[in-house]
């Protein structure tokens, strides 16, 4: 079975500065996803970033970008110029690439940006 | 487009009382999901469903029991809840077919469920 873990149950950084948020994970598969969720206070998951395993480039989304490092099995959030709006639960997930799209998720790492 | 909508918000049982959380889509997924959130932990998958009248077992999904009587809708089922059952329940749908920017779960804005 597959596994995610976050190392890092809290994070906090000066607002304008950058982050990065850690996520291992364990697989035998050679297709599948890895996603990073948002959950603000209002619990609503956001994505805000996918990473498809084949592609090689690192994905990127306005601030946020990873670095998927395959070989090691891990994929750290790097969330740049953070602003007080980014203060929230990170979870970093694991998705198969074949069959139901069932999501496998680590514990989470609450980030708290510093004004 | 509402996207997933979960019913009720909010719900306290006591010890051995039943209920449904109802989630609706509107985005004509194939795919739906429930998990559930307990404190200090990411999501963990209870049932899922890949198409109408279709359900399978997740990780967690001991004392519960769903149905997909339509394509729209996933219900989730407590036949006698329990303390341990006490958590934030989301429901979530998603395409079938691998579509490059869509291809993602959406998730409803969750229940917060608490057995007394």
């Amino acid at each position: 079975a597959q596994t995610v873990t976050q190392s890092q149950p809290e994070m906090s950084v000066q607002e304008a500065e950058t982050v990065t948020l850690s996520c291992t994970y364990d697989t035998s598969e050679s297709d599948y996803y890895l996603f990073w969720y948002k959950q603000p206070p209002s619990r609503q998951m956001i994505l805000v970033i996918r990473q498809e395993a084949y592609k090689q480039q690192n994905a990127t989304e306005n601030r946020f970008s990873v670095n998927f490092q395959k070989a090691a099995k891990s994929f750290s959030l790097k969330i740049s110029d953070s602003q007080l709006g980014d203060a929230a639960m990170y979870f970093c997930a694991y998705r198969s690439g074949q069959g139901a799209q069932k999501l496998v998720f680590g514990q989470g790492t609450r980030l708290t940006i510093n004004p | 487009n509402a996207g997933v909508t979960q019913t009720p918000k909010f719900r306290v049982l006591k010890t051995g009382q039943s209920m449904t959380l109802l989630c609706a889509q509107d985005m004509n997924h194939e795919y739906m999901y429930w998990y559930r959130q307990d404190p200090g932990m990411g999501l963990r998958l209870i049932h899922y469903s890949v198409g109408e009248g279709t359900t399978a077992k997740g990780e967690v999904p001991d004392g519960y029991n769903v149905s997909r009587l339509k394509k729209q809708n996933f219900l989730l089922g407590l036949e006698s809840a329990a303390p341990s059952q006490t958590s934030v329940y989301f429901c979530a749908s998603s395409y079938s077919v691998r579509r490059e920017s869509t291809d993602t779960q959406y998730f409803g804005p969750g229940t917060r469920l608490t057995v007394l």
